[in-house]
């Protein structure tokens, strides 16, 4: 039962650096979402993917491109780290149906020296 | 557009008391969904509650419920008989109708209950 699966845990880059996270979910979920999360900021939208093939900018997508692989995956690159994008990383999916809650990932702490 | 606001960074209170948590919230949609999602210090999000918008009636959950009001924009959680395990970040949510996927939060509340 593994529900949304975001890899790695933690991470420490060097500026300029680029790497992508990984999130899979495997509940068959149409809707994905990356969300960063800061303090005082709560959590911010970065992209999101309504469905397989789609893409959508959110309210911070400066400095990240996403990929919806296919339904279960929807990746988040970062292609030249900055100190700015030091944060928690959350992806979540959900079915897609106006009511239906998000499931998270435990999420992914970024560091950005 | 949707913008969701919590005007409250941090709110604590005793033991079993009642508290109230502020969301007001801006969309151009007919048609949407508002959401409560708690964050113990587990980093782990739990839905509290959620509320369509086309239904008048305040949607409740044991000790949470909540105040929708449409023509104002707000939508409050009261969350009563309080327990030391409510101590959260609590975070208001909205998303529009079927085809509208966006998904945003508000920036939070941190809610301290006091032995």
């Amino acid at each position: 039962n593994a529900g949304v699966t975001q890899t790695p845990k933690f991470q420490v880059l060097k500026t300029g650096q680029s790497m992508t996270l990984q999130c899979a979910q495997d509940m068959n979920h149409n809707s994905m979402y990356w969300y960063r999360q800061d303090p005082g900021m709560g959590l911010r939208l970065i992209y999101y993917s309504a469905s397989e093939g789609t893409t959508d900018k959110g309210e911070v997508p400066n400095g990240y491109n996403v990929s919806r692989l296919n339904k279960r995956e929807f990746s988040l690159r970062l292609e030249s780290a900055a100190p700015s994008q030091t944060s928690v990383y959350f992806c979540a999916s959900r079915t897609g149906t106006g009511h239906e809650k998000l499931f998270f990932g435990s999420g992914t702490q970024l560091s950005v020296l | 557009a949707q913008t969701v606001t919590q005007s409250q960074p941090e709110m604590s209170v005793q033991e079993a008391e009642t508290v109230t948590l502020s969301c007001t919230y801006d969309t151009s949609e007919n048609n949407y969904y508002l959401f409560w999602y708690k964050q113990p210090p587990s980093r782990q999000m739990i839905l509290v509650i959620r509320q369509e918008a086309y239904k008048q009636q305040n949607a409740t959950e044991n000790r949470f419920s909540v105040n929708f009001q449409k023509a104002a924009k707000s939508f409050s959680l009261k969350i009563s008989d309080s327990q030391l395990g409510d101590t959260a970040m609590y975070f208001c949510a909205s998303v529009g109708h079927f085809g509208n996927e966006k998904l945003t939060f508000g920036t939070g509340t941190r809610l301290t209950i006091i032995p």
